[in-house]
């Protein structure tokens, strides 16, 4: 029984470029949440999706940065046009929220170095 | 929103000893509260959890209170071991709202001296 999976573990960008981040969540699981986790920081809540829904983007940045859950694939996490400050390492968690289950799991991250 | 705060930042403790983590949090209609141990490199493990209806929950050597009037929780270790070596995390969210994210504490770094 597979974790959560996140790809890629490290992405190098330069400034003004895209990064795009994927999640492929635990099998039977439909609830997909992205935190962010700045250096010595804990993790920031960003958004919640279920398939092709968004439920909850209130962490989210305005501009730049968008998610999707797609009925087919992974999450994908993206974020355009990336400045140094966007550096951090991005988890993806997954629920399967059904009845009185609703614990994450968490992936391995992906650590994105903006240069 | 939720406001998570986290005490202490750094505890070290000898090998065999107890170590007490404590959070606070704000919102008062958050009603389910996880602990993560986050090792060097990885994404955070949860380790123990509990809910707004219950005021103690353990499991083996790891046990965690919830003091609802006070808004707070503890994350209890006996007989610590070094690979109790990590950082913890607590965190608090309003599970059933349609607002599930979790909101964290800023982290313990737990260190086990031999």
């Amino acid at each position: 029984n597979a974790g959560v999976m996140q790809n890629p573990r490290h992405l190098v960008r330069r400034r003004g470029q895209e990064a795009r981040l994927r999640c492929s969540p635990m099998k039977g699981h439909s609830h997909v949440y992205w935190y962010r986790q700045l250096p010595e920081e804990g993790l920031k809540f960003m958004v919640y999706l279920q398939k092709e829904n968004i439920i909850d983007e209130s962490g989210m940045p305005k501009e730049r940065f968008s998610a999707e859950f797609p009925k087919e694939g992974p999450s994908i996490l993206r974020i355009q046009q990336v400045v140094r400050g966007d550096s951090a390492a991005y988890f993806c968690a997954s629920s399967p929220r059904q009845g009185s289950t609703f614990e994450q799991f968490f992936g391995p991250g992906t650590r994105l170095t903006v240069l | 929103g939720e406001n998570v705060e986290q005490h202490p930042s750094t505890l070290s403790v000898q090998e065999g000893d107890s170590a007490v983590i404590k959070c606070t949090y704000s919102d008062s209609a958050s009603n389910y509260f996880p602990w993560y141990k986050q090792e060097l490199g990885k994404g955070p493990q949860l380790i123990i959890d509990i809910r707004s209806n219950v005021g103690e929950k353990k499991d083996q050597r790891i046990a965690v209170t919830l003091n609802k009037t006070a808004k707070h929780f503890s994350l209890h270790i006996t007989e610590t071991q070094p690979e109790d070596s990590a950082v913890y995390f607590c965190a608090a969210s309003i599970v059933g709202g349609g607002a599930d994210g979790l909101t964290f504490g800023k982290g313990t770094h737990l260190i086990i001296q031999p």
